[in-house]
Formats: C-alpha cells, sequence, structure tokens
C-alpha cells in the first residue's frame, strides 16, 4: 500500500528557478524522508524531518511538514541541471519499526 | 562511507530459473530490505530482515523468499523467475529503531526474464 503519494508527478524547470514538490499521507507517522534517484541508479537520502518539526533545512533545499494536513513539501532553491533527477518521500507507518513507505516520485528536469 | 553492494548490475534469466540476487552492506546495520521499482508503481517493499534470520514480508513477498544468514549480507531468491519478475531490484539497509531511520540503497539490478 502506498502512503505517500507525491505532486507533481513531473516538473520541468529552467536552472536557477526554484523547485517545489509535495508529499502527502494517509496515517499518522513518526517521521518522513525525502530521498533523490538519478536515472538508473540506487536512492540517496537528503533529508529527514521528525514528525514534531515543522521545518528542516539542509543547503538548499528546505523540507516542510503539516502533521494535521498530512502533508510535506520540498523546495530546492537557485535548481542546477545537476539536480536532474526523480525525488520520493518515504514515510514510516508508526508501529512498523524501521520500514518505510515510498511515493511514486516526482521527476524533475532543469533545463540549462 | 556507508557502502551497499550488490551483486549485478544486469541480468538476464531465462522463465522458470531459480534467480538469485545478493546484497552486501558494510555498516553492521540491523535491517536490510529489497525493493522493486517498476515505472509508475515506485518503490515496492518485497522484503525485510530486522536481524539475521529474522525476516518479515512486505507488501508483494509472492514469487519471492529471502535468506540473512550473516548480518551484513540479504539474498532475494526468485524460485521460478517469471518474465513479471522483469523490474529493478533494490536492496537497502539501515539501522533499527522504533521509528525509520536512512536508509542506504545499493545501485539497482536491472533483471530481465525472457
Amino acid at each position: 500500500s502506498q502512503q505517500g503519494e507525491e505532486d507533481p508527478q513531473a516538473l520541468s524547470i529552467q536552472e536557477g528557478e526554484n523547485a517545489t514538490m509535495n508529499c502527502s499521507y494517509k496515517t499518522s507517522i513518526n517521521n518522513l524522508q525525502w530521498y533523490r534517484q538519478n536515472s538508473g541508479r540506487g536512492l540517496v537520502h537528503l533529508i529527514l524531518i521528525r514528525s514534531n518539526e515543522r521545518e528542516k533545512h539542509s543547503g538548499r533545499l528546505r523540507v516542510t511538514l503539516d502533521t494535521s494536513k498530512k502533508s510535506s513539501s520540498l523546495l530546492i532553491t537557485a535548481s542546477r541541471a545537476a539536480d536532474t533527477a526523480s525525488y520520493f518521500c518515504a514515510t514510516d507507518g508508526g508501529a512498523n519499526a524501521g520500514k518505510s513507505t515510498f511515493g511514486d516520485g516526482t521527476t524533475l528536469t532543469v533545463k540549462p | 562511507d556507508v557502502k551497499v553492494t550488490q551483486s549485478s548490475r544486469y541480468l538476464v534469466k531465462r522463465t522458470g530459473e531459480k534467480v538469485f540476487l545478493e546484497c552486501v552492506q558494510d555498516m553492521d546495520h540491523e535491517n536490510m530490505f529489497w525493493y522493486r521499482q517498476d515505472p509508475g508503481l515506485g518503490l515496492r517493499l518485497i522484503y525485510f530482515s530486522y536481524d539475521v534470520k529474522m525476516k518479515e514480508k512486505g507488501d508483494i513477498p509472492e514469487g519471492y523468499s529471502v535468506s540473512r544468514e550473516k548480518k551484513e549480507r540479504f539474498s532475494l531468491i526468485l524460485e521460478s523467475a517469471s518474465t513479471n519478475q522483469t523490474s529493478m531490484y533494490l536492496c537497502a539497509s539501515s539501522l533499527w529503531g522504533l521509528s525509520s531511520y536512512e536508509q542506504y540503497f545499493g545501485p539497482g539490478t536491472r533483471l530481465t526474464v525472457t
């Protein structure tokens, strides 16, 4: 069962613009994570935000979490062509210790 | 640096063959995972192991089995490969805890069953 759902499915922007991706989920969580996947490769962890946090930053990444709306957003500022990748949110299922459920991902294309 | 390695990047097998996909991690992680990734379906958990010889079914375990005889190694077995098991297979590992931790992924194995 898919817990997290990303929106939009695909996003195309120019280099230098900001990119915003959203994730919605259905049940309560302990934390939410964002991952990045370059074409044909494994996933790389970007950031983890806990359920008692509202915002977190890492370099050009900003993640927000709204547990009342069961949603999160990932903002990439000043995007670069190298940011072209698929981005996934992953939510843990509360009682399911250690396991995360991944969404279908947002495919981001940054045009030079 | 955490390293998760998978035995093959690309694999071609025939229908009915028994297929072994191996995954090794070097960070002494308790948890290990096998996912398959298909276009439009995201990542789906096949099996999960939280300790040696311990395993739990994920969302799509049918047609698969796993083995974890040593902490660092988690094997995925396709007992009798079928064409609908053509997919990208991703292995991951993480620390164990009451909530989820960052997962470290291998590069993936693209399996084609003909």
